[in-house]
């Protein structure tokens, strides 16, 4: 089975500031890794599909990259509205699915 | 407009059983893969069960022989039935809709129920 590690588990940022979040496979995926967003008390959203392409209608500030075990999401220009739980997910076993296990993102 | 409603949530007994639903509407659902994720209280999100548009079913190790996945396309339902309940087993259920973006390994969830929630205990 593929693990999926998510580091940090949780992290506080300014507004404004640029925020990254490190996914690592437990083997290579190639660029099978999605990136969803969970807002307290609401459903998953989906963020980034293929490492690095953007959902439509997800703010630009958003960006993932990485490809085989090591991805990263980055938001660039931290936004109050960005309060939020992130998880990875890796689709190189489809439909078989693993997530990683969050980060969570605080507003300082 | 897109929208999964899922229902059936609620109290039950460890060794107990219960079956979820997931209503769909705003789309072709005859179409679209889905499936159900789960997460427990305070946890993280864990992929439970997949089901094709032509009802090829894949569960996780943790719920296999336990749940069972169906659809019906006539009336635009998913069904998630649960047996032999455990206490790990409580978490919010939810129901989503697969999306292979690019191609088929590029699979993704875009869209999601609100949840129902599932509690075993006794």
């Amino acid at each position: 089975d593929i693990q999926m590690t998510q580091s940090p588990s949780s992290l506080s940022a300014s507004v404004g500031d640029r925020v990254t979040i490190t996914c690592r496979a437990s083997q290579s995926i190639s660029n099978y890794l999605n990136w969803y967003q969970q807002k307290p008390g609401k459903a998953p959203k989906f963020l980034i599909y293929a490492a690095s392409s953007l959902q439509s209608g997800v703010p630009s500030r958003f960006s993932g990259s990485g490809s085989g075990t090591d991805f990263t999401l980055t938001i660039s220009g931290l936004q109050p509205e960005d309060l939020a739980t992130y998880y990875c997910q890796q689709s190189y076993t489809t439909p078989v699915l693993t997530f990683g296990g969050g980060t969570k993102v605080e507003i300082k | 407009e897109v929208q999964l409603v899922e229902s059936g949530g609620g109290f039950v007994q460890p060794g107990g059983s219960l079956r979820l639903s997931c209503a769909a509407s705003g789309f072709t659902f005859s179409g679209y893969s889905m499936n159900w994720v789960r997460q427990a209280p305070g946890k993280g999100l864990e992929w439970v069960s997949y089901i094709s548009s032509t009802s090829t079913i894949y569960y996780a190790d943790s719920v296999k022989g336990r749940f069972t996945f169906s659809r019906d396309n006539a009336k635009n339902s998913l069904y998630l039935q649960m047996n032999s309940l455990r206490d790990d087993d409580t978490a919010v259920y939810y129901c989503a809709r697969g999306m292979a973006a690019v191609g088929y390994y590029y699979y993704g969830m875009d869209v999601w129920g609100q949840g129902t929630t599932v509690t075993v205990s006794s």
